[in-house]
């Protein structure tokens, strides 16, 4: 089944304490991305990438780090998580075979992270 | 800087059409996209429009002005699963960079 997996779906931390949330792709697409949706924000892209070691940054990229060593794993890293990082985060995936399927985008199910 | 609008809600109710309405600022971009998003759910993609027109998909279709920086997700023959939130997304002139909208709360009364 092809899919975009991420984990953990759940997570509590405290201030500062370095955590990274995982994201995996079946569909051997090149573009991947994070994104956080805060109520009343929609939907903000941290980092994106375009392929194995490319990446660029989005609307909201102070605080994360992403890597991208295969092309089907993407992890976001919080170095040192604050609470206003506490959100709802999103990995994606989509391939730019013709240059507009960039924009179907494969959600992951999500991760509620909340820092404390 | 990209900018996108759209209405935080709409009311309909089963069987009517609704309209959801996205105006954008933007420098330059690659197309305009619509997903839907079920409380609690993932985003799925619904429509893309790269070129100005009308796009139709089943019940959904999206339309695109270029020269009015205007586009909008009609919504047929509405269903109660129909209720979900709606948001338009710009692709940026980057590949790979994607612009949302706040999203749109559509409320399908029985």
């Amino acid at each position: 089944e092809a899919q975009v997996t991420q984990n953990p779906r759940y997570l509590i931390t405290v201030t500062g304490k370095k955590l990274t949330v995982t994201c995996s792709q079946n569909m051997n697409h090149e573009y991947m991305s994070w994104y956080r949706q805060d109520p009343g924000l929609g939907l903000r892209q941290i980092y994106y990438s375009m392929n194995v070691e490319v990446t660029d940054k989005g609307d909201v990229p102070e605080g994360y780090k992403v890597s991208r060593k295969e092309k089907r794993n993407f992890p976001l890293i919080l170095e040192s998580p604050s609470p206003n990082q506490t959100s709802l985060y999103f990995c994606a995936s989509s391939s730019p075979v013709t240059g507009t399927e960039t924009y179907e985008q494969y959600f992951g199910p999500g991760t509620r992270l909340t820092v404390t | 800087g990209q900018s996108l609008e759209q209405p935080s809600e709409v009311t309909a109710v089963e069987g009517a059409i609704v309209q959801i309405n996205c105006t954008y600022q933007t420098s330059g971009f690659y197309g305009l996209s619509w997903y839907q998003q079920h409380d609690g759910g993932a985003p799925t993609f619904l429509s893309y429009n790269a070129l100005d027109g009308l796009e139709e998909t089943g019940r959904f279709s999206s339309f695109l002005s270029r020269s009015d920086s205007y586009g909008y997700l009609l919504l047929q023959e509405l269903q109660m699963k129909d209720s979900a939130s709606y948001f338009c997304a710009l692709g940026g002139s980057t590949l790979g960079r994607l612009y949302f909208g706040r999203g749109t709360q559509l409320t399908v009364w029985p």
